[in-house]
């Protein structure tokens, strides 16, 4: 069964810092992943999506690689900002199934 | 852009209700999802669908039920709501091929 985890849990930095997120996968045989973004009482908003035939995908400030082999995502966000500051969760499909399984999420607090 | 939208924000219901929640979104997505979320549980996966009338069970379908009469709308049911089914709940929908999801924006549902 696939799990899916997250380091770190909390990250506090202060603005203007770059940043690695972690996602780890136990099983490599995935279709894609995607990384989202959620503020405190709200629904996720899709940042960035790798199919699994794709090492990185690129959005502005952020870049996502993948490595299906490691089983290992990051989530790089550049020159962060105050506005950046939610949870950052990691979600990855399988082949032959509709199910996404996600990460706990990384909890990222921006300080002025 | 796509767009899911969910019925409430916010909800309040008195044990041994019958709870609606319904979700409908705009860009003739195949497949929908509900999704309950916890602290320290994270996203769970209640029931998906992936064509009108069809639906399979998640990981906790226990105490729900679903139903999709159309393409857009994906409802969710509590028969009879209990205080363990307080939570955000989360529907999101994916375009089958790329399975980029989509989510709402969420609705809290205390159940007293």
């Amino acid at each position: 069964k696939q799990e899916v985890t997250q380091i770190p849990a909390a990250l506090s930095v202060p603005e203007g810092e770059n940043l690695v997120l972690n996602c780890s996968f136990t099983d490599s045989a995935i279709y894609n992943l995607q990384w989202f973004r959620q503020d405190p009482g709200k629904g996720l908003t899709s940042l960035l999506l790798i199919q699994s035939s794709q090492r990185e995908q690129t959005s502005g400030r952020l870049n996502a690689s993948l490595d299906k082999s490691s089983g290992r995502s990051t989530l790089y966000i550049a020159a962060s900002q105050p506005g950046d500051s939610a949870t950052y969760l990691c979600a990855v499909r399988g082949f032959g199934g509709q199910n996404f399984v996600f990460g706990p999420g990384t909890r990222l607090s921006v300080l002025p | 852009d796509v767009k899911v939208t969910q019925s409430s924000r916010y909800l309040v219901k008195r044990t041994g209700e019958k709870v609606f929640l319904e979700c409908v979104q705009d860009m003739d997505h195949e497949n929908m999802f509900w999704y309950r979320q916890d602290p320290g549980l994270g996203l769970r996966l209640i029931y998906f669908s992936y064509d009108v009338k069809m639906k399979e069970k998640g990981d906790i379908p226990e105490g729900y039920s679903v139903s999709r009469e159309k393409k857009e709308r994906f409802s969710l049911i509590l028969e009879s709501a209990s205080t363990n089914q307080t939570s955000m709940y989360l529907c999101a929908s994916t375009l089958s091929g790329s399975y980029e999801q989509y989510f709402g924006p969420g609705t809290r549902l205390t159940v007293t």
